[in-house]
């Protein structure tokens, strides 16, 4: 079974330029979670969907970060403008029950 | 809120040693538990979990019993290895089922020959 597929795997932008993340979550499985990861912290949720409906987005910045998973399938996450502390780890994750995650994007923010 | 607080890291070990990361939780109602890791380079992996009081998660050698009157969920193994170095992340989810996970900050383990 393949798992949750990310791209890019690295990224580096300059602030106030913007970027965008891909996640292909596994098949079948209908919740999709975006998480930041900060250096040294544990993943931060930023949005759920089930489907292609937002279940939580309470923690995303919404002046910056945009989400959205059109047909239920793949997601992308984008940051316009970045700043510097927006340099993190984004990780997407999938699941029927148990949360499986991909391997992450790492971004820098320079 | 719910939150989860783990023993800060480095862990480092000896092979073979004794592991014991602790881990403890703030949440209300009856959440489910997990221990979550992440070898280097890699996502996120479930290590073991557990939903009720007094269950006992283990896999590949790591065990974590669900200790609800210390709200606890400490990750143990008895000889540990050096492909286990690794961050070690413990984990909430809200209720008895699956849903969006709180984690603690990550304790990293280094374990030597």
């Amino acid at each position: 079974e393949a798992g949750v597929a990310q791209s890019p795997r690295y990224k580096i932008i300059e602030k106030r330029q913007s970027v965008a993340f891909w996640c292909n979550p596994i098949s079948g499985h209908a919740t999709l979670y975006w998480y930041q990861q900060i250096l040294g912290q544990g993943p931060k949720l930023l949005i759920q969907f089930q489907n292609n409906g937002v279940v939580d987005d309470s923690q995303l910045p919404k002046d910056r970060f945009s989400a959205e998973r059109l047909k239920g399938v793949d997601s992308t996450l984008k940051i316009q403008p970045a700043k510097l502390e927006d340099s993190a780890v984004y990780l997407c994750a999938s699941s029927l029950n148990e949360q499986y995650f991909g391997p992450g994007t790492r971004l820098t923010v320079t | 809120g719910n939150s989860v607080t783990q023993m800060e890291g480095p862990v480092t070990l000896s092979e073979e040693a004794f592991l014991t990361i602790n881990c403890t939780y703030t949440a209300t109602g009856y959440p489910s538990l997990f221990w979550y890791v992440q070898y280097p380079g890699e996502g996120l992996q479930l290590l073991l979990k557990a939903t009720k009081a007094d269950d006992k998660g283990s896999n590949k050698g790591f065990e974590a019993t669900y200790r609800k009157e210390t709200t606890s969920f400490h990750l143990e193994k008895g000889s540990v290895q050096v492909s286990d170095s690794a961050v070690y992340f413990c984990a909430l989810s809200a209720n008895s089922g699956y849903s969006t996970l709180t984690f603690g900050k990550g304790t990293m383990l280094l374990v030597s020959p």
